[in-house]
């Protein structure tokens, strides 16, 4: 049974550009949350995804913007890049909704340079 | 708001002996609290959760944590700690704002477990 898996790993953008990160939620799972996690930080919500939908937002600007499939993956878009976006990207999925034991991948690191 | 605090920004333990890394809550309703665990480079591990029962609950790994109402507090605990153990280690609360779920996570406790 495959859990949450993200890709890639690692990448490195310049100031300006844009990214596209993504996610493919544990088997069974249809509800993708992304939370941004900076240095030193917890893990910030910037938004979920269920039913092909944004069902809520973090404290986020437009800049990230994101899209769930019809088989449940996601991907998570950021556009003209800042060095403030570097950190960890995660992406959780859960079922239903409910969020209540969220499985977590192991993260996307994004370096803005 | 939903809020969690964790007081440790490290806690420093020798092998063998107890654990504790402490974490306080602040909600409006019933608290759903959660202890996740990150090792280097990695994603976050889920632990254990407390939605309502027991106030001790146990977990993964050999971990449990206390839920104190009266305190606000959910301190994650274990009886004899690894080396193993040491890694970064979040607390949450879920926030239901509008029906929908999300975690709000504390900033993080590191643990160290020394031989």
């Amino acid at each position: 049974d495959a859990g949450v898996t993200q890709s890639p790993t690692h990448l490195i953008k310049t100031r300006g550009q844009q990214v596209t990160l993504r996610c493919s939620p544990k088997s069974g799972h249809d509800t993708v949350s992304w939370y941004q996690q900076a240095l030193g930080q917890g893990p910030q919500f910037i938004f979920q995804y269920y039913e092909e939908e944004e069902r809520q937002r973090g404290n986020f600007p437009d800049r990230f913007s994101g899209h769930q499939f019809p088989n449940y993956s996601s991907e998570l878009n950021v556009n003209a890049l800042l060095l403030g976006d570097s950190a960890l990207y995660l992406c959780a999925s859960s079922l239903g909704g409910t969020g209540l034991e969220a499985f977590f991948g192991q993260g996307t690191r994004l370096t803005v340079v | 708001a939903q809020s969690v605090a964790q007081p440790e920004d490290q806690v420093n333990v020798a092998e063998g002996n107890p654990l504790t890394v402490k974490c306080t809550y602040s909600v409006s309703g019933n608290p759903y609290l959660f202890w996740y665990v990150q090792y280097p480079n990695r994603g976050l591990q889920f632990l254990l959760k407390y939605i309502t029962g027991d106030n001790l609950v146990k977990g993964s790994y050999g971990f449990e944590a206390e839920f104190n109402k009266s305190q606000t507090s959910f301190h994650l605990k274990k009886p004899s700690a690894l080396v193993s153990d040491s890694a970064l280690y979040f607390c949450a609360v879920r926030d239901g704002a509008g029906g929908y779920n999300k975690l709000i996570f504390g900033a993080g406790t590191r643990l160290a477990v020394h031989p």
